[in-house]
């Protein structure tokens, strides 16, 4: 069983429409972050989060310790927001990382 | 400023060679932690330095190793390349410990022939 699980695996929306992305995990963690991946490889960090909301732009993201669950939001997206996200966290046992196996994400106009 | 560089951006190697693999953090981070991703296994956590010392260390062979230097630039080695080892391996540095901030590079593609 893996550490970290993400809903969905994959995604399509149209532009304008409100994205969820879900993510579980098993382990007892001191962060989770939520990670973007555009074709070609390049990671950007979007958020780390150890409790309650963040928001960045047309981003949000909320996690819930006790449920061991985190949300991504991205409110109007856009076509320039398909890429992967995934979400991994950093355990509170020796900052080990471990990682979902990512949404990938495609907005069509 | 700067963000993370890691080079080279490809490298193609033969099975059974040895490659090494370069990560400059961004100035003043001194926690830098290397990843690799294949399409079958995504990314998995390799090991990370900080203060020149190995820190963690993900379930990777004794193939695979790193050193962190004085200037928090970290190399990462594999030896006796194998197919499998084909991957992008990408380092991120962090300020501290906490993982406060980490930036990824852009990574490395290798590929073993």
């Amino acid at each position: 069983k893996n550490e970290v699980e993400q809903s969905p695996q994959n995604l399509t929306a149209q532009e304008g429409e409100f994205i969820t992305i879900n993510c579980s995990y098993s382990v007892g963690i001191s962060a989770l972050h939520w990670l973007q991946q555009h074709p070609g490889g390049g990671i950007v960090s979007l958020f780390m989060l150890s409790s309650g909301k963040k928001k960045h732009g047309r981003l949000i993201a909320t996690i819930n310790i006790q449920e061991k669950h985190s949300s991504l939001h991205i409110t109007a997206s856009h076509p320039r927001d398909s890429a992967v996200y995934i979400c991994a966290v950093s355990s509170n046992t020796g900052n080990q990382f471990y990682f979902g196996t990512g949404t990938s994400l495609t907005v069509i106009p | 400023k700067a963000g993370v560089t890691q080079t080279p951006r490809y490298l193609i190697k033969t099975r059974g060679q040895q490659v090494t693999l370069s990560c400059s953090p961004i100035s003043g981070h001194r926690s830098v932690s290397w990843y690799q991703q294949t399409p079958g296994q995504g990314l998995q956590f390799l090991f990370e330095y900080f203060s020149e010392t190995q820190r963690n260390k993900g379930n990777f062979p004794g193939r695979f190793s790193g050193r962190q230097f004085s200037n928090s630039r970290s190399e990462m080695n594999v030896s006796t390349l194998e197919l499998g080892d084909s991957a992008l391996y990408l380092c991120a540095s962090s300020p501290n410990r906490q993982g406060d901030g980490y930036t990824f590079g852009s990574g490395t593609r290798l590929t073993v022939v």
